[in-house]
């Protein structure tokens, strides 16, 4: 019930398209969902998060939607740029269950093809 | 910058050995999360503390311990060290709990030889 499952492992796409990375939970009590980005030695950092009270956000060419009955998200990258590879980590968080940790997916290695 | 520092960045040590790696959390940050990341693998939570308590703890193995100090700073010691335990050691802090946003240090990669 604490995991969260990321797929896919790596994903290739062409400069200019569109990434999607997927994640899906089984904690109903989960109630933040950020995005991280992690640059090979480097520590990751926050791209973008969501709470369930909205089924969509959007920052730049960064957008995560969100099914709260499917307990799905996911991270969408417009305009995808070489810049853009990277590993992508999904995680989700709550408070309200005790559980005071953030429990990440496994990550997905996007390569950006110019 | 995210404002989290970790010190040191390397460390090179010997099996059965013990390291104390350190952890500044962004100002006004009262939670310090510890996670580890061994090769091309995901992040494995270790230890929660919330204003100088331990508040969760995951697959933290008992070699390892962790405190976090009344200025916030936490350090994670381990100890008789071994192969396995090489790795990108993350600190990330919080304004608050798990539900704020979090941000990372840049790690202490750890070779144990």
């Amino acid at each position: 019930q604490q995991q969260v499952k990321q797929s896919p492992q790596s994903l290739i796409v062409q400069k200019g398209g569109i990434s999607i990375i997927n994640c899906a939970y089984e904690n109903t009590a989960f109630d933040y969902f950020p995005w991280y980005q992690q640059f090979p030695g480097k520590g990751p950092a926050l791209l973008i998060a969501i709470r369930p009270d909205v089924s969509e956000k959007k920052e730049g060419r960064f957008t995560i939607s969100f099914n709260k009955s499917a307990k799905q998200f996911s991270l969408h990258i417009m305009d995808s740029q070489p810049g853009d590879s990277a590993t992508y980590f999904c995680a989700a968080s709550s408070t309200t269950s005790g559980t005071y940790k953030y429990i990440f997916g496994t990550g997905t290695r996007l390569k950006v093809l110019a | 910058d995210s404002g989290v520092t970790q010190t040191p960045k390397h460390l090179i040590t010997a099996t059965g050995q013990r390291v104390t790696l350190r952890c500044s959390p962004r100002s006004g940050d009262l939670s310090v999360y510890w996670y580890q990341q061994s090769l091309d693998q995901g992040l494995q939570f270790l230890i929660q503390y919330y204003n100088g308590e331990e508040r969760a703890k995951g697959n933290i193995l008992e070699r390892f311990s962790a405190q976090q100090f009344p200025d916030l700073h936490s350090e994670l010691n381990l100890s008789s060290l071994e192969l396995g335990d090489s790795a990108l050691y993350f600190c990330a802090s919080s304004v608050a709990g798990a539900n704020t946003e979090a941000f990372f240090g840049q790690g202490t990669r750890l070779t144990v030889v």
